[in-house]
This record gives structure tokens, C-alpha cells and sequence, in this order.
């Protein structure tokens, strides 16, 4: 039958400018987030991560943010580089012990516009 | 540190046929997890081994499975391959369960 893709949101930004992008986790109990890029026709890379002790992280030219509240966390990228063009997801790591396992978002597309 | 390594990093397959796919993790690394990456769902938990033991399992059917070896490198293996098993197949190690995860280069399998 027919398979329907996802339907990545897509974030277009100058070359220069920050770039903020923005996820919504599911599990209020999640006490551990990572942010990944993904490049065409490779694995997720590690950029940086948070715990849930903590609303804010900085890493090279990267912040991430995390909002327990609205269970929310985004991402910003400064001085955003073509280098930076990517799928970028989230994921939160839940469950206990030894069940603990990484839920991905969907990711959201980064065009830098030259 | 030499990182995620996985082999092959392409394979074509037709249906009914089964594959292997081989990970090797970061030196030190214990825990191993397998992901299944595809446009139309995204990426997926496939399953979690950790000193030999799977600690954890997605909702996949028994046609996918996985060991882990003593050095903990990492097999999974799909039997009876449909064309919908068509995908990125990821592999991510990591110090233990609650760490970060650190990819490899993914296996594209592709089923015709």
C-alpha cells in the first residue's frame, strides 16, 4: 500500500543569523534530553544534552534549552553556518533502571540560506 | 576514540531472504542499541543489549532479532525480509543505558 512520509518541519535561515528549533517531548517523567544532527546519508551526531535538574546548557556556538513546564526544549544555533544544513532531532531518554530507552521527535529540516 | 563502526554499509536483498548486520561499538562502550530509521516512521527503537543481555525491546516482530558478543560488538539479524524492512538500520553505543548514545554510519538495507 502507500506509504505516507513524515512531514518534517522545516526551518530556512540565513547564513549568519541564529537559528532556534523547538521540540515538544511526550514524558513528563523524562529526565534526560539529547539533541542530534543528521546529515544526508549519515547517522544522528551528537551536539549536546541536558539533564532535567538543569533549563539551560551551552555548548560551541549551541544553547539548549529546557522548559519542564510546557515540557518543551529548543535548540539555538549561533551564527548558523552552511555547514549547519541538517535534519536535527530531539530525543528524550525515559523509563527506569534497565528499561531506559531514547524516543526520537521527528526532526525538523535546517536549510542555511547563502 | 575510534567511533561506531558498521558493516556492511550497503546491502541489497530480496524477499523471503534474511541479513545480518554487524556493529562494533565505541572502545569501552557496554551498551548497544539498534534503530530503524525509514521516511515514512521515522527513527525507531529496535532493541538494547547490554553485557550480552537484551535489556530492552521495541515493538518489532520476531523476525528481527540481535546478539552481543563478549567484546561487545553487536549483531542483528532480520529473517524472512519484506519489502517494507527496507531502511536505514542504525546502531548506537553508549557507557550504559541512561548516557548518550553515539551513532554509527547506519547500514542502508534495501528489499526488492
Amino acid at each position: 500500500g502507500e506509504s505516507v512520509g513524515l512531514h518534517l518541519p522545516t526551518l530556512s535561515v540565513q547564513e549568519g543569523d541564529n537559528s532556534i528549533i523547538n521540540c515538544a517531548y511526550s514524558n513528563s517523567a523524562s529526565d534526560y534530553f539529547i539533541w542530534y544532527k543528521q546529515e544526508s546519508g549519515k547517522g544522528p551526531q551528537f551536539i549536546i544534552d541536558i539533564r532535567s535538574n538543569m533549563d539551560k546548557r551551552q555548548g560551541q556556538r549551541v544553547t539548549v534549552l529546557l522548559n519542564k513546564t510546557v515540557k518543551h526544549l529548543s535548540l539555538q544555533i549561533a551564527a548558523t553556518q552552511p555547514g549547519d544544513s541538517a535534519v536535527y532531532f530531539c530525543a528524550e531518554n525515559m523509563g527506569s533502571g534497565s528499561a531506559r530507552q531514547l524516543t526520537f521527535g521527528s526532526g525538523t529540516q535546517l536549510t542555511v540560506l547563502p | 576514540k575510534a567511533g561506531v563502526t558498521q558493516t556492511p554499509r550497503y546491502l541489497i536483498k530480496t524477499r523471503g531472504q534474511q541479513v545480518t548486520l554487524s556493529c562494533s561499538p565505541i572502545s569501552g562502550h557496554r551498551s548497544v542499541s539498534w534503530y530503524q530509521q525509514t521516511p515514512g516512521q521515522g527513527l525507531q527503537f529496535l532493541f538494547e543489549y547490554f553485557s550480552e543481555t537484551q535489556r530492552n525491546k521495541g515493538n518489532f516482530p520476531g523476525r528481527f532479532s540481535g546478539r552481543q558478543f563478549s567484546n561487545s560488538r553487536s549483531e542483528m539479524n532480520v529473517s524472512t525480509l519484506e519489502l517494507g524492512d527496507s531502511a536505514l538500520y542504525l546502531c548506537a553505543s553508549s557507557q550504559g543505558s541512561a548516557e548518550t548514545q553515539y551513532f554509527g554510519p547506519g547500514t542502508r538495507l534495501l528489499v526488492l
